[in-house]
């Protein structure tokens, strides 16, 4: 079974700076099956990147994916209010149908 | 809308039951896989299970045995049969849909649709 390692555990930047955020498996992954997730306080994660780079609809710009095989990064260029929260990346796959997650990344206001 | 909203949760004590369930709308739920999601207050995410647009169902190690997925498609409905819960169930159990399957093939897809997550309390 793949682990996911996101590193740091917290990230303290404040708006208008870049965040980096990585994600490394155990083993290779194939990059059409990974996923970031963004969640804030008491609501439902979000899909913000899948196949590693591509934009979930509506997810702004300044947010984008890369990576290959066990190491993966989620870059926030401009840090804007809302984008403090907790960032999970995930392998994701269909047969079978399952979803292993990072432990997160919290980005929080310094 | 497409949406997802689950409903069951509560309080029950160690060693009992508790079926979740999650009412889809919005888009043809007979055609997606369907996940549960669980995250204990304060932690990460963990994938609990998963059933397949055949009714094939899938478990984590942590739960399979224990945990029974089911979905009733002309009720575009999924289920969650726990039973044996322990204190280490506790969390919120979120529902989300996930890749997209025609008669022919599937299009591996990440979980693009969350429900709002209802809470699970296994305490004495």
């Amino acid at each position: 079974e793949i682990v996911l390692t996101q590193s740091p555990g917290t990230l303290s930047l404040s708006p208008g700076e870049r965040a980096t955020l990585s994600c490394r498996a155990s083993q290779s992954v194939n990059s059409s099956s990974l996923a970031w997730y963004q969640q804030k306080p008491g609501q439902a994660p979000r899909l913000l990147i899948s196949g590693a780079s591509s934009r979930a609809t509506g997810i702004p710009d300044r947010f984008s994916g890369s990576g290959s095989g066990t190491d993966f990064t989620l870059t926030i260029s401009r840090l804007e209010p809302e984008d403090f929260a907790v960032y999970y990346c995930q392998q994701y796959g269909s047969s079978p149908p399952r979803g292993t997650f990072g432990q997160g990344t919290k980005v929080e206001i310094k | 809308e497409v949406q997802l909203v689950e409903s069951g949760g509560g309080l029950v004590h160690p060693g009992g039951s508790l079926t979740l369930s999650c009412a889809a709308s919005g888009f043809t739920f007979s055609s997606h896989d369907i996940h549960w999601v669980r995250q204990p207050t304060g932690e990460g995410l963990e994938w609990v299970s998963a059933i397949g647009t055949a009714g094939d169902p899938y478990y984590s190690d942590s739960v399979e045995g224990r945990f029974t997925i089911s979905r009733e498609n002309d009720k575009n409905s999924l289920y969650l049969q726990m039973n044996s819960l322990r204190a280490g169930d506790t969390a919120v159990y979120y529902c989300a849909r996930g890749t997209y399957c025609t008669t022919t093939s599937c299009n591996n897809a990440p979980f693009d649709i969350w429900g709002q997550g209802t809470m699970v309390i296994v305490s004495s």
